[in-house]
């Protein structure tokens, strides 16, 4: 079975500051990643998704990923967070590709900018 | 607007009530989920649906019983639920493997 483990439940930083929001991952075998991102009072969205190739993946709004196999992580990152980056993210995973893959998400991490 | 409506967006039920959930979703999704979202907890998922199969979390109560008629619509129904029940439950479809997420129905069990 897969899980996966966001230690920080709360990451509070500077506005224009770099941030590093942790994921680790247990499975015993290859696995999809994704980042999800939930902002006030709204759904959650897709942020980023690593299925292969590079191991380092990137979203619209300069956030990126980096798929980390001997060390089981996907951590989030972003040199330099703005305001609207305020929100809750949340890292999920999934074994396999087929039409009933269960996607197994964190606990979220709650990442409050301070101006 | 992702594309994936719930309804209702808010329901309060007795412990004896019964009621359903709704998801719909007109994307041409092949897959629909049930996810349990409750505070510093992780999702946890109920229940998948594809065309081709059901799958389902071994640890969700027999009170939440789940029903897909179509490839657009996922029912779940609910009965005799208890206090620590009260969560928001989101519905999502998914397309290669990304998940569509609705606003989700907050319920509360009293």
């Amino acid at each position: 079975a897969q899980s996966v483990t966001q230690l920080d439940s709360q990451v509070p930083v500077f506005e224009e500051a770099p941030v590093e929001l942790r994921c680790n991952y247990s499975s015993s075998v290859s696995v999809y990643l994704f980042w999800y991102v939930q902002y006030p009072n709204q759904g959650l969205q897709l942020l980023l998704k690593y299925l292969s190739g590079s191991t380092l993946v990137k979203s619209i709004n300069g956030f990126e990923a980096e798929f980390n196999k001997s060390q089981t992580s996907f951590h989030l990152r972003k040199p330099s967070v703005h305001i609207s980056d305020t929100a809750e993210y949340f890292c999920a995973v999934t074994p396999g590709y087929s039409s009933a893959s269960k996607i197994i998400f964190g606990s979220g991490t709650r990442l409050s900018i301070r101006p | 607007e992702t594309g994936v409506t719930q309804t209702p967006r808010h329901l309060v039920m007795g412990m004896t009530n019964k009621k359903s959930l709704k998801c719909e979703q007109h994307l041409g999704h092949n897959a629909m989920y049930w996810y349990k979202q409750s505070a510093k907890k992780p999702l946890e998922l109920m229940f998948v649906y594809s065309l081709e199969e059901r799958v389902e979390n071994n640890s969700v109560p027999s009170r939440f019983s789940p029903e897909c008629p179509n490839s657009s619509h996922l029912f779940l129904h609910l009965h005799t639920l208890q206090p620590e029940d009260s969560a928001l439950y989101l519905c999502a479809s998914s397309q290669d493997l990304r998940l569509f997420f609705g606003q989700g129905t907050r319920l509360t069990v009293v």
